[in-house]
């Protein structure tokens, strides 16, 4: 099935620091979609991507629909400890959302105060 | 409060012992869907419905059965457990087609040992 390649797999950061992470894919992408799993929960669903170009914020957090429809990026301002937790990029490639999500393995992201 | 809610959270059992995680959903949406996670793989779906009484086959669906009789409710069954379900489960939906919108909300999880 489709891929993404998410990188980097893990990041260990100062608090304070920006922080970007990024998602790769050979297919093209309709919507991008950027979750952020703390330890035990469920994924929470940060930023929806809807247009290529287009770039959203929310708060701290800013994320980006490539041009080519074939990468996504999200940046975390000014780090701070509880932004420590796994975050995850995930792409549909349909308009309708008839098929499947598809997600990255991840970015571990570990904030040292 | 909109949510999708899974029980059990926690789930130890013994090889071969039928069991069902329940998964419900009070936002009406159509679309919902049945991931596992493992450490280095990331979440694998196993199954999804984009309606009632419309289910499909995910990525990793062997060894698991659903169910999507009413719209809110979407419970994963395993019927003969083996040890290689040990995982974490995640139930989630999301609203599809028309809106234009496709995020998917995801359950608290389900953390399942079989031994």
């Amino acid at each position: 099935g489709q891929q993404l390649n998410q990188s980097p797999q893990s990041m260990f950061i100062q608090e304070g620091e920006d922080v970007s992470m990024n998602c790769t894919s050979s297919s093209i992408f309709n919507t991008w979609l950027w979750y952020k799993q703390d330890p035990g929960e469920g994924p929470v669903l940060l930023i929806a991507l809807y247009k290529a170009g287009e770039l959203t914020s929310n708060g701290r957090l800013t994320a980006q629909f490539g041009i080519t429809r074939k990468d996504s990026f999200l940046n975390i301002s000014a780090s701070i400890p509880s932004d420590v937790g796994i975050y995850f990029c995930a792409g549909l490639s349909s308009h309708s959302g008839n098929t499947p999500l598809v997600f990255g393995k991840g970015t571990r992201l570990s904030v040292i105060a | 409060e909109a949510q999708v809610t899974q029980n059990p959270r926690y789930l130890i059992t013994v090889t071969g012992k039928k069991l069902t995680v329940t998964c419900s959903q009070n936002m009406n949406h159509e679309y919902m869907s049945w991931y596992r996670q493992d450490p280095g793989l990331g979440l694998r779906q196993i199954y999804y419905s984009m309606n009632v009484e419309v289910t499909d086959k995910g990525d990793v669906p062997e060894g698991y059965k659903v169910s999507r009789k009413e719209k809110r409710n979407f419970p994963l069954i395993l019927e003969s457990p083996s040890p290689n379900q040990t995982s974490l489960y995640f139930c989630a939906s999301s609203i599809t087609s028309g809106s234009g919108r496709h995020e998917q909300f995801f359950g608290p999880g389900t953390r399942l040992t079989v031994l």
